[in-house]
């Protein structure tokens, strides 16, 4: 089974510029996840996806961040414009509901992206 | 807002020793997670504990989750240069709003 897939694995941009990044989730998961991980820090969620809904954005700056996943596969999360502080290594991940009830999350490797 | 402080932050230690990370939290968790991650790749899923006081065991990785739901700990037997890496402790909410609460990782270097 393949796994979460992203794209690019890595980014470099001057501050005010815009980036996209891109994540293709394992086949059938219908819950998707976007988190962000700055540099000796654990992940932070930004926004949930329920199929091709929102579910959860609430951690989402949302003056410069924007995420969509249209036809509830795959998903962009876009930065404009991107500051300084945006470094960091951008996840994705997808989660089958299972019947136990617990939310077992599946990550992609991550775009690095670095703001200059 | 629900928060994970993990201890210790960093721990390096010789190859064949014990070793125990603690996952605190003054919330409630509907389950609790622990991933490990390597550079430059994404958190990879070791466990998910449920029920209060359960205890997995996954070769010489031992996790529990304590009786509250509030805390969990991560125990190495006979560490090997393999269990090198950042170990995170994530906490679900539970609902549909199911985004994972990170604590900040504890970095385990184990030294041949």
């Amino acid at each position: 089974e393949a796994g979460v897939a992203q794209s690019p694995r890595y980014k470099i941009i001057e501050k005010r510029q815009s980036v996209a990044f891109w994540c293709n989730p394992i086949s059938g998961h219908a819950t998707l996840y976007w988190y962000q991980q700055i540099l000796g820090q654990g992940p932070k969620l930004l926004i949930q996806f329920q199929n091709n809904g929102v579910v959860d954005d609430s951690q989402l700056p949302k003056d410069r961040f924007s995420a969509e996943r249209l036809k509830g596969v795959d998903s962009t999360l876009k930065i404009q414009p991107a500051k300084l502080e945006d470094s960091a290594v951008y996840l994705c991940a997808s989660s089958l509901r299972g019947t136990s009830g617990s939310n077992e999350q599946y990550f992609g490797p991550g775009t690095r992206l670095t703001v200059t | 807002t629900q928060l994970l402080e993990q201890s210790p932050q960093f721990l390096s230690i010789q190859e064949g020793e014990n070793l125990t990370v603690y996952c605190n939290s003054s919330s409630v968790f509907s389950s609790l997670q622990w991933y490990r991650q390597e550079p430059g790749e994404g958190p990879v899923l070791l466990v998910t504990v449920v029920t209060g006081g359960e205890v997995k065991k996954l070769k010489r990785l031992t996790f529990q989750f304590g009786d509250a739901r509030k805390d969990s700990s991560l125990h190495i037997t006979a560490a090997q240069p393999g269990d090198t890496g950042l170990y995170l402790c994530a906490g679900a909410g539970g609902g549909g709003a199911d985004g994972l609460t990170f604590g900040k990782g504890t970095h385990l270097i184990i030294q041949p």
